[in-house]
């Protein structure tokens, strides 16, 4: 089956850029997305990629979609601390989603 | 406002007592889905539903039951909890399947002692 991996943390400074990636496996993938995980709250979608794309920005958010090593990363420009949550990168697999284990972003001041 | 609703927030129980988590959405969305979430395993799917009277299994149902007799909602039933199930668990729907977004409800901490 379908397998998404991330690293499981980062820690950067305030104002620096954070890079999170992602490893996904299945290469008929159509959207892959990027949802945000803040203490004692649900996911919230940050953004998402189409599979035909390769980069898609959104203010901070930078997304890169490398399909050929399927690869995804989430850059955050000028991070700030509520940008500390955990990240989730998901790839929809069929008509299902499938998630990495998250990537706990910690932004030091 | 377009939300997931989920009740209760926080659930303490013991092995055996029968309970429901339920899940409500106000956006017409025909998929929805039960995950869990726990510590160093990310969210697993427990059981998802394609439209009303259309459930399946996910990567980690037994132990669970769901049910779809509207569109709205899709209840999470544990028949005999026990403390393996203690877990963070989260409701989420979408307008259809893997291409269009999830959205999450807040949350059903559970706790089975």
């Amino acid at each position: 089956g379908e397998d998404v991996e991330q690293s499981l943390f980062l820690s950067v400074r305030e104002g620096d850029s954070s890079v999170i990636n992602c490893t996904y496996t299945d290469s008929s993938s159509t959207y892959l997305y990027w949802y945000k995980q803040e203490p004692g709250a649900g996911l919230q979608l940050l953004t998402y990629i189409f599979s035909n794309m390769d980069m898609k920005q959104d203010q901070r958010l930078t997304v890169l979609l490398n399909k050929k090593d399927k690869h995804l990363s989430l850059r955050i420009a000028d991070t700030q601390t509520g940008d500390s949550a955990i990240y989730f990168c998901a790839d929809n697999y069929g008509q299902n989603f499938v998630f990495g284990p998250g990537t706990r972003l910690s932004v030091l001041p | 406002e377009a939300q997931v609703t989920q009740n209760p927030r926080y659930l303490i129980t013991v092995t055996g007592k029968k309970l429901t988590v339920t899940c409500s959405q106000n956006m017409n969305h025909e998929y929805m889905s039960w995950y869990r979430q726990d510590p160093g395993l990310g969210l697993r799917q427990i059981y998802y539903s394609m439209n009303v009277e259309v459930t399946d299994k996910g990567d980690v149902p037994e132990g669970y039951k769901v049910s779809r007799k509207e569109k709205r909602n899709f209840p999470l039933i544990l028949e005999s909890p026990s403390p393996n199930q203690t877990s963070l668990y989260f409701c989420a729907s979408s307008r259809g399947g893997g291409s269009s977004p999830l959205h999450f409800g807040n949350g059903t901490r559970l706790t089975v002692t």
